[in-house]
């Protein structure tokens, strides 16, 4: 089968920083996605990891671990925009690009 | 750019109505995809258009549901009877290529009542 765990939710104050890992088990593997939901809206692309590694994109990074299975999204200087849900998403499991979305997280973040 | 629209943003109907939910997605997209979250679960896929050509239907849970792309462009999902557990948000997303992001619209909130 396939699965993607992240934790359900995170409390965070403004100004810290906040890890949101993500593991998975999948049948194929072409790369990690994260997206940012704020309530009532669109989910939006954040990052797109392929390779092992960090990549970092302003106040947000995202890290891989092929070997492990494992990647997570790194939030540097929190503000309270940041309060959203981020889902973690595997792309390849059977072989398609088509993302498969883990439970996502809700981050809160607190003055 | 206009971004990917749905229509309508909620819904409200009792077991055993029909519904369509409609579905444009960024113009010169060829890729639709549809998506369902369940309150606190996954978002789950449904299906992924190509064109007008369903290319993989294997996460439409029954033959209630039925989505369109006449003509490659905007995309309906019909549920016809409408059941209790088919409350959720349903959210259409765009691409232009298979590989590439996803770009969602903000979905509908559907609730069977």
């Amino acid at each position: 089968g396939q699965s993607l765990e992240q934790p359900s939710e995170v409390t965070a104050v403004e100004g810290a920083i906040v890890q949101i890992n993500c593991t998975y088990q999948t049948s194929g593997f072409y790369g990690l996605s994260w997206y940012q939901q704020h309530d009532g809206g669109a989910p939006t692309f954040l990052s797109y990891n392929a390779l092992d590694g960090l990549e970092e994109t302003g106040r947000f990074s995202s890290f891989l671990s092929r070997s492990d299975s494992y990647g997570y999204l790194l939030l540097q200087e929190l503000q309270m925009k940041d309060s959203a849900s981020y889902f973690c998403a595997v792309k390849g499991s059977g072989g398609s690009y088509i993302p498969t979305f883990g439970r996502g997280t809700s981050l809160i973040v607190h003055p | 750019e206009a971004g990917v629209t749905q229509f309508p943003s909620h819904s409200v109907i009792e077991k055993g109505q029909t519904v369509t939910l409609r579905c444009d997605p960024i113009s010169g997209h060829d890729n639709l995809y549809w998506y369902r979250r369940v309150m606190g679960k996954e978002i789950k896929f449904l299906l992924h258009f190509v064109k007008e050509s369903k290319q993989d239907e294997s996460g439409m849970p029954n033959n209630r549901f039925l989505a369109e792309r006449t003509g490659g462009t905007y995309s309906t999902l019909k549920v016809q009877p409408a059941e209790l557990e088919d409350s959720g948000v349903y959210f259409c997303a765009s691409s232009r290529q298979v590989d590439e992001k996803l770009f969602f619209g903000s979905g509908t909130q559907l609730s069977v009542l």
